[in-house]
């Protein structure tokens, strides 16, 4: 399998500009979770799915942030309107379950700029 | 909800020394605790984890400690190699299904 994919890698957008990100996770897995990575607050976990259900939002910070799974093999995190405290590297990971012995298998991350 | 701190936030060590970093967590029904590594540029990723009936396991270099009683748990890495260098993250979860994480330790292993 080629594990979870995140596109686009880098974007570097101004402010005020919509920006959206993008996740396949691993083929099978019925979980899957957007984090957001900054120095300031480490790894975050913005909002999770079940089955392409959102489960928990509670990590999104406002409502410039949206996340949608509109099917098992697709998921966007979409920011509008940017800002420049949006700046961060964005995971998706994925699992195959939902228990506590489940492992998160991560993305390469998309690394935003916004100017 | 579930509270992890993990010491250091950097780590410095020559090539051949051991590493030890260090977490402790609030929520006594947390039950598994995953150690995870992510190298420059790339995701985070799993390298060894530790269920709360057990109190250590190892895998060739690396090895995790727990201590429920204290509710800490740490990572052990003997014989560093450069490669080794990237930021681990601790995690736990069980109370909640979803892993909470540590803020991360920075690894450096200097030739």
């Amino acid at each position: 399998d080629a594990g979870v994919i995140q596109s686009p890698r880098h974007e570097v957008t101004e402010m005020g500009q919509e920006v959206t990100l993008r996740c396949k996770p691993i083929s099978g897995h019925d979980y899957l979770f957007w984090y957001r990575q900054t120095m300031m607050r480490g790894l975050e976990l913005l909002i999770y799915f079940n089955n392409n259900v959102p489960i928990d939002d509670s990590g999104m910070p406002e409502d410039r942030f949206s996340a949608k799974m509109p099917n098992a093999s697709f998921s966007t995190l979409k920011i509008q309107p940017s800002e420049p405290r949006d700046s961060a590297v964005y995971f998706c990971a994925s699992s195959l379950g939902g228990g506590a012995y489940e492992t998160q298998y991560f993305g390469p991350g998309t690394r935003l700029l916004v100017l | 909800g579930e509270n992890v701190e993990q010491h250091p936030s950097t780590l410095s060590v020559q090539e051949g020394d051991s590493a030890v970093i260090k977490c402790t967590y609030s929520d006594s029904a947390s039950n598994y605790f995953p150690w995870y590594k992510q190298e420059l540029g790339k995701g985070p990723q799993l390298i060894i984890d530790i269920r709360s009936n057990v109190g250590e396991k190892k895998d060739q270099r690396i090895a995790v400690t727990l201590n429920k009683t204290a509710k800490h748990f740490s990572l052990h890495i003997t014989e560093t190699q450069p490669e080794d260098s990237a930021v681990y993250f601790c995690a736990s979860s069980g109370g909640s299904y979803i892993p909470t994480f540590g803020r991360g330790t920075s690894l450096i292993v200097h030739p």
